[in-house]
């Protein structure tokens, strides 16, 4: 079956310091990826998303980043976070072509910064 | 251009009362629909989605949702809410070549 983790759950990190979550799929091939932000009351913001190994497309500029250094692994990036990072941060794959469609999500990392 | 507005950010119905969240989407293109749902700190789930064809679409838990394209809508309904209902839900829309664009969600409570 197709799964989707994702890692921290929970972080709590100072301004100024770096930033790495991971997400990893699993039972499914050259997924979409996509990295979204949800802030309280604003839905979902896509802030990244991927078509394959090392193709990164970026919505929002900003001082975050995305890799893809696997088919199944995507990775959110900050070398230095801003109290505006904070947020839900959520993994998401679709596999629907075109459509660009997100269809299964991660159960998020809440990021806090301090 | 794509976009997607949920009326009413709050919505309370009482258990077994009918449920209606409200969408309403502008598309330049004829669109994609779709509403998920998302537990609390948890991710999205997708309920159900509109691509082409029949315009009732029936997802899980017992959920369905209506493409009217005469009011640009895709409401969604459930006959009788159950208090594993309470939840948060996302509808999106997606129109050609965009990405998929969220509505800021409507937090649904269901009063025993």
């Amino acid at each position: 079956s197709q799964t989707i983790h994702q890692w921290p759950a929970t972080l709590v990190q100072p301004v100024g310091s770096p930033l790495s979550l991971e997400c990893t799929v699993e039972g499914t091939s050259n997924p979409n990826l996509y990295w979204y932000r949800q802030a309280a009351g604003r839905g979902l913001q896509l802030l990244f998303y991927s078509v394959g190994i090392g193709q990164i497309s970026s919505e929002v500029p900003q001082n975050l980043s995305a890799s893809r250094p696997q088919d199944r692994q995507f990775i959110l990036s900050s070398k230095k976070l801003l109290l505006s990072d904070s947020g839900f941060y959520l993994c998401a794959w679709g596999t629907e072509g075109f459509s660009n469609q997100p269809q299964h999500f991660g159960d998020g990392t809440r990021l806090s910064i301090l | 251009a794509q976009s997607v507005t949920q009326l009413g950010s709050h919505v309370s119905v009482s258990e077994g009362a009918l449920v209606l969240l409200r969408c309403n989407y502008s598309s330049s293109v004829p669109p994609y629909l779709f509403w998920y749902v998302q537990y609390p700190n948890q991710g999205l789930q997708l309920l159900l989605k509109y691509t082409t064809g029949a315009t009732l679409v029936k997802g899980i838990n017992g959920f369905e949702a209506e493409f009217k394209k005469s009011e640009t809508s895709f409401h969604l309904t459930k006959p009788s809410a159950h208090m594993s209902d309470a939840a948060e839900y996302f509808c999106a829309v997606w129109g050609g070549y965009q990405k998929v664009t969220f509505g800021t969600g409507t937090k649904l409570q269901v009063i025993p």
